[in-house]
């Protein structure tokens, strides 16, 4: 099946500082990603819809300006969390769906982002 | 988007059937019901989808009824390694089209 990979799977930085996370669809393009965000015990919460060429839709309550997304080509979006303080602590993880005709509906996930901020 | 309830939680012993319900009551005609697995600190996995009636795979079955207000997900003769979180989504096919998660359900497989 098609993969998609995260890149990295675990960090730890200080308050204060940015972090970037990569998504990237190995074997197929995707003119839509997803990000979401999980913290323990808990469902996974739709951040917002990265849209590869254009602006991302931000899911309510979302701070756009915190968590800045950028989808520069049809196989890679990142996130990434400025000015990162503990209560950023959490599981990121992206999705996407192959874009035209290999479009079967499978969502397919990334192995996950594990951010800790200190 | 569709809102979907499941259980929070179920309890089952290696060898047995574990049929998971899942409550849609406002899906949309142009909507599939797709459930999802995952493991702690992975990202899920598609585990299998559908429209109406019934589908089956290699690891499970999705029953629809008619009216598709709800589904049940059946895994047939759990292992331990079934232990796991289980969400039922529900929303449109295209690549667009964002899916929310519901609470889903974590299955304990005991020996």
């Amino acid at each position: 099946g098609a993969v998609v990979s995260q890149h990295p799977s675990r960090v730890i930085c200080k308050s204060g500082t940015s972090v970037k996370i990569e998504c990237r669809s190995l074997d197929f393009q995707a003119t839509t990603m997803f990000w979401y965000r999980q913290f323990p015990k808990q469902s996974l919460m739709l951040m917002a819809t990265s849209n590869e060429g254009s602006k991302a839709t931000y899911e309510q309550g979302v701070e756009k300006d915190k968590f800045l997304i950028n989808h520069a080509s049809l196989t890679l979006s990142t996130l990434t969390v400025t000015s990162a303080h503990p209560e950023d602590s959490s599981f990121y993880i992206c999705s996407a769906r192959p874009s035209g005709e290999g479009n079967t509906g499978e969502l397919f996930f990334g192995e996950g982002s594990r951010l800790t901020v200190l | 988007l569709a809102k979907t309830t499941q259980p929070i939680s179920m309890d089952s012993y290696e060898g047995q059937e574990v049929n998971i319900t899942c409550s849609h009551n406002n899906i949309a005609t142009n909507d599939y019901i797709t459930w999802y697995q995952q493991f702690p600190s992975q990202g899920p996995r598609f585990i299998i989808q559908g429209y109406k009636t019934k589908v089956t795979n290699e690891v499970a079955s999705l029953f629809i009824p008619a009216d598709r207000k709800s589904s049940t997900l059946s895994l047939p003769r759990v292992s331990l390694s079934d232990t796991a979180v289980y969400y039922c989504l529900v929303g449109e096919n295209t690549g667009f089209q964002k899916l929310v998660f519901g609470t889903g359900t974590r299955l304990l497989v005991s020996p």
